[in-house]
């Protein structure tokens, strides 16, 4: 079955430390998206990648750093710089930019 | 930017019911609109999508409009069953930019 896979369904962080988000698809699309979660608010858009070795900042990027060096691939790294990372991370991925969204089951990322 | 509301964040209902979720949205430049359903823990599952050019779209027992000219798109649920509780969002795509997420309406059908 095609899908979007993220791992690991919980993450935690000590102060100071990076830590890696996973999502992998095997849709063949060319575009893929971050988004943030948190209660009370719509998603809001980290950071997206229109095609393999190109990504773009989203509204909320500071603190969060991505790759896209594989077209199936797009990991997500919050930094010791995001003061605030707990929240439900959703990847997403999409045939090309713009066009409808199919979703992972999310990682929700917790501070020690 | 694009701004989009969901009103109301809460709504509880006896199964049986039909029922209307309302979204709003600042900017009519849309290209278009989508419908999510959520359940806890998980992601977001893709319901309907209606174009702009589109004035309504049906899947079944739910049924999206769309009105750009007022800023507003309703998603009507027939006859809700259990199943149906989950939280509802929907998102607007706005012209060459990129998806705008309301806040959801988290929906508790009753047996």
């Amino acid at each position: 079955d095609g899908g979007i896979t993220q791992s690991p369904k919980y993450l935690f962080r000590k102060e100071g430390q990076n830590v890696t988000l996973s999502c992998e698809q095997n849709l063949n699309h060319d575009a893929m998206y971050w988004y943030r979660q948190d209660p009370g608010q719509g998603l809001r858009l980290i950071y997206y990648s229109q095609i393999v070795n190109d990504f773009q900042k989203g509204d909320i990027a500071e603190g969060y750093s991505v790759s896209r060096e594989k077209k199936e691939s797009f990991p997500l790294t919050v930094t010791s710089a995001q003061k605030n990372p707990t929240a439900f991370y959703l990847c997403a991925s999409s045939p090309a930019h713009l066009q409808p969204q199919h979703f992972g089951d999310g990682t929700r990322l917790s501070i020690l | 930017k694009q701004e989009v509301t969901q009103i109301p964040a809460a709504l509880s209902v006896p199964e049986g019911e039909n029922l209307v979720l309302n979204c709003s949205f600042t900017d009519s430049a849309i290209y278009n609109l989508q419908w999510f359903r959520q359940d806890p823990g998980k992601g977001l599952t893709s319901l309907l999508l209606i174009q702009s050019s589109q004035r309504e779209q049906t899947s079944g027992r739910l049924n999206a409009s769309l009105d750009k000219s007022s800023g507003r798109s309703t998603l009507y649920i027939a006859a809700s069953q259990p199943g149906d509780s989950a939280t509802y969002l929907c998102a607007v795509l706005r012209t060459g930019n990129q998806f705008y997420f309301g806040t959801g309406t988290s929906l508790t059908v009753i047996p």
